[in-house]
């Protein structure tokens, strides 16, 4: 199993909701990452795991909390969001320790915030 | 500061055509650089890496550090080249940065 799944594809969301993002790989990466993507703009990064340790947080609102219960899995909680969080939520991971930084991404998961 | 810069936004090419897509950064270290590229409704996956110094349909980027570029090149344009493409950085401490993107669309 060489993809990166993401669920669901896509998510609509009111501003009191409560709902998670899943992401799962079966490479034996050690790294995962939370990218998001507004329309016709770059990935931009958001949470980076390393060996199931949160090792990079960009300064994301708190609304948006990630978890990595194990090598395979990757979520994204997402509580109180505003219509502007609308975006395409990206998973990715990572396989070389200390050495390429070849990314490996998921099909993403569309978030609409109403 | 740490920067990938796409210059072009949007690329139209002639089918049979050379291709270049630009691509500069701003980097104190020793850089890791790819290309990646997104077709129509798929998902974003690795093109091309620096270090490989591989040609994937038929396109080549060679690391020019004295410029700080990494142009990714192809001699003669194919229909199916039509995406966008990101040139993207590494910086060694699990951060891949992307560059603005450059939307490339081949015409018939």
């Amino acid at each position: 199993d060489t993809e990166v799944t993401q669920t669901p594809k896509h998510l609509v969301m009111g501003m009191t909701n409560k709902k998670s993002l899943k992401c799962e790989q079966h490479m034996g990466h050690r790294a995962m990452y939370w990218y998001k993507q507004k329309a016709k703009k770059p990935p931009e990064l958001m949470f980076v795991y390393s060996y199931e340790k949160l090792s990079i947080n960009e300064s994301v609102p708190s609304r948006f909390s990630p978890e990595c219960p194990n090598s395979s899995l990757l979520n994204l909680h997402l509580h109180a969001l505003q219509p502007e969080d609308s975006a395409l939520y990206l998973c990715a991971s990572r396989g070389a320790s200390g050495g390429t930084g070849e990314l490996f991404f998921g099909e993403g998961s569309r978030l609409t915030v109403l | 500061a740490q920067r990938v810069t796409q210059p072009e936004k949007l690329l139209s090419v002639f089918k049979g055509a050379p291709v270049e897509l630009k691509c500069n950064y701003s980097y104190s270290g020793s850089p890791e650089l790819f290309w990646y590229v997104q077709y129509s409704r798929q998902r974003l996956q690795l093109l091309l890496r620096h270090i490989s110094r591989e040609s994937i349909k038929g396109f080549t980027a060679d690391l020019n550090k004295g410029e700080t570029s990494f142009h990714l090149k192809k001699p003669f344009a194919q229909e199916e080249d039509s995406a966008m493409y990101y040139c993207a950085l590494y910086f060694g401490n699990e951060k891949l940065t992307f560059g603005t993107g450059t939307r490339l669309t081949i015409i018939p």
